[in-house]
């Protein structure tokens, strides 16, 4: 397993259409994050799934954002009508649930630029 | 929840221990403290994390305080590609991160 895989890893897209990412964790991981970074901030938790229910969804992911963990193993992120805000690194992590003292895994993210 | 606190940037010459502190002083009892780092453009990195002990790793050192309101992340020798954003995180009750600002460490030569 080579860790956490994201694809693309730069998306350019104009203003209205809709774009859709993709995130394989690392296989033994039920946990599964998504994560919001615009420059010069931490990361901004968006959503995440333990195996495929999605537990928690942050008061960013707005109606347009749709995400995916249909068989608990890879996941998608959707964003319909893109806009302008939406220019961000998008970032997928995992990890083991209820394991104190174990991190996360990150990809190397999905750069959006929305024009 | 563990909130922390970091010094936005600091400095390091080239081939020097870096230091960089972070305070937490809202930690409870079972919270681990965590350090990852993020180069320009790449997703973090873990480096390292700990609960009440010292720890040290291939990458770096953990020096937590016996009240644990505070720790310190060394890179014994820092080099040029150490420069990135450090960040001192905790985890919530529901296991997840909480992410502060970083400091943003620039190695000189």
């Amino acid at each position: 397993d080579t860790g956490v895989s994201q694809d693309p890893r730069h998306k350019i897209t104009k203003r209205g259409q809709n774009v859709t990412f993709r995130c394989d964790p690392i296989s033994e991981h039920n946990r599964l994050y998504w994560y919001r970074q615009t420059l010069g901030q931490g990361p901004e938790f968006l959503t995440y799934f333990q195996n495929e229910a999605q537990l928690e969804k942050s008061r960013l992911l707005s109606d347009r954002f749709s995400a995916e963990r249909p068989k608990g193993s890879f996941s998608t992120l959707e964003i319909q009508r893109t806009e302008q805000g939406d220019s961000a690194m998008y970032l997928c992590a995992s990890s083991l649930a209820g394991v104190r003292g174990y991190g996360y895994t990150f990809g190397s993210g999905t750069r959006l630029t929305v024009v | 929840d563990a909130k922390t606190t970091q010094p936005p940037s600091m400095d390091c010459a080239e081939g020097r221990a870096a230091n960089l502190p972070c305070n937490h002083s809202t930690i409870s009892g079972n919270e681990y403290v965590y350090w990852y780092r993020q180069i320009h453009s790449q997703g973090p990195q873990y480096i390292i994390h700990g609960l009440k002990n010292n720890e040290t790793n291939e990458m770096a050192s953990l020096i937590i305080t016996e009240d644990r309101k505070s720790s310190t992340l060394i890179l014994p020798h820092a080099t040029l590609r150490d420069t990135a954003v450090y960040y001192c995180i905790g985890m919530d009750s529901n296991y997840q991160l909480i992410w502060g600002a970083g400091t943003k460490l620039i190695i000189k030569p």
